[in-house]
């Protein structure tokens, strides 16, 4: 079972456009976490969240908007889409907060034409 | 001034020789300690881990951390080429958010 999964792997669209990724974690972490990597590999991040709670919110647009429904899940969502936005988006999950070793899931690599 | 700097490599190592990777951080509050490989077109996964200052070794692997000096490393004894990757550091710092280095681009030549 994979421990930390994503959806989907690949995001093809325009500018403009609205789109949303999924998270989900079977490890029973209670943080989970979003990252963007650019063309650079600089891993940055985004948004924290502790058992449904946002304990991180890094300088971000507001047009990025995260939601957990429950602690097993992080989702993000995108709004008005710019060619800037095109990196690999990594959830990640840990036991705790940033003390503890982290589990990145597989990537999204978002395209934005 | 960078909160975690790496050299960003290449670096180019010959198979079987030993690969130092270094990484300073400015956070002096800083606790834990990682080092993160990522395969090209992958995700990062954890390699080790260390939070005491000093060595500690996993295998073929060496983490030494020096918290006076701000400076963490990974050693690679015996290179393989499939240990070619980006490694990336990343510390927990008194903000309890782990912040990543840009990565050294390790090549291992057979």
């Amino acid at each position: 079972d994979t421990a930390v999964s994503q959806t989907p792997k690949y995001l093809v669209t325009q500018m403009g456009n609205d789109k949303s990724i999924k998270c989900e974690q079977n490890l029973g972490h209670d943080t989970m976490y979003w990252y963007k990597q650019d063309s650079k590999k600089f891993l940055k991040i985004m948004f924290s969240y502790n058992n449904k709670e946002l304990i991180i919110n890094e300088t971000v647009p507001n047009r990025f908007s995260p939601k957990s429904p429950d602690k097993a899940h992080l989702n993000l969502h995108i709004n008005s889409l710019e060619l800037g936005d095109s990196a690999v988006y990594f959830c990640a999950s840990s036991r705790r907060g940033g003390v503890d070793t982290q589990y990145f899931g597989p990537g999204t690599r978002l395209t934005v034409l | 001034q960078k909160e975690v700097e790496q050299n960003s490599g290449p670096l180019s190592v010959p198979e079987g020789a030993i690969a130092s990777l270094n990484c300073t951080y400015s956070d002096r509050g800083s606790q834990s300690f990682f080092w993160y490989r990522q395969y090209s077109g992958k995700s990062p996964e954890l390699i080790m881990f260390i939070y005491s200052n000093g060595d500690k070794e996993d295998g073929r692997f060496t983490a030494q951390l020096n918290k006076a000096s701000q400076y963490v490393s990974l050693l690679i004894r015996d290179s393989q080429p499939s240990d070619s990757a980006t490694y990336l550091c990343a510390v927990s710092g008194s903000a309890r958010q782990l912040t990543f280095g840009s990565g050294t681009q390790l090549t291992v030549l057979p």
